[in-house]
């Protein structure tokens, strides 16, 4: 069975310094994987995905993740935080036969001024 | 615009009332997903189509839980007697289907939050 673990439920950064927020995943298969962002009341929207290329990914609003196979993670990484970043960021795995996504349970990022 | 559409936006609804849903996906995806979020949670799977078959349901979608596509293009989600526990945010999205192209792309709709009174 497909999981995804987010090992922080609140990452609190200051502007303009790094942001890390952690996924670990567990896959019989081998996983596509997905960082989603949710700003209030908005829906989900794709940051980036891996799907077996290169294992370091870069998404969109300067955000980017790594593939780590032997530590079953795929970090979310930014290295400069945003005040618009402030969100909920979700991971999430997928079969390979692209039907359903597995989330986690949700990151929620703050950037104090 | 052409992303998913979900109406209504917002719907309160009293128990034991009957609740239907629309989602309207990008046009040209094959495949059309319904997901159920619930506060400080990430979004879980309820059912999908391809075209207007329902190829997969979760165990989380009760016999109250009907969700059709009968032209393969929009969807509606309905929910019988409704409960309290039924309150939640769906969320409808869609995405190509394996030999259209890049199948892996589930984009999302802003969802539709009811609240059972």
């Amino acid at each position: 069975a497909q999981s995804v673990t987010q090992l922080d439920s609140h990452v609190s950064v200051s502007e303009g310094t790094p942001v890390l927020l952690r996924c670990n995943y567990s896959s019989s298969y081998s996983p596509s994987l997905f960082w989603y962002v949710q700003h209030p009341n908005k829906g989900l929207q794709l940051l980036l995905k891996y799907t077996s290329a290169a294992t370091l990914v870069k998404g969109i609003n300067g955000f980017e993740a790594e593939f780590k196979k032997s530590e079953t993670s795929f970090h979310l990484t930014k290295p400069s935080a945003h005040m618009s970043d402030a969100a909920e960021y979700f991971c999430a795995v997928g079969y390979s036969s692209a039907s359903k996504i597995i989330f986690g349970s949700g990151t929620r990022l703050s950037i104090r001024p | 615009d052409t992303g998913v559409s979900q109406d209504p936006r917002h719907k309160i609804t009293k128990r034991g009332q009957n609740v239907t849903f629309r989602c309207d996906p990008i046009s040209e995806h094959n495949r059309l997903y319904w997901y159920r979020q619930t506060l400080g949670q990430g979004p879980e799977f309820l059912t999908y189509f391809q075209n207007e078959a329902q190829l997969e349901k979760s165990r989380l979608l009760s016999d109250r839980f009907s969700a059709e596509r009968p032209k393969g293009s929009f969807s509606t989600l309905e929910i019988q007697r409704t409960e309290q526990g039924d309150s939640a945010m769906y969320l409808c999205a869609s995405s190509l289907a394996p030999g259209q192209g890049e199948p892996y792309e589930q984009y999302f709709g802003p969802g539709t939050r009811l609240t059972v009174t």
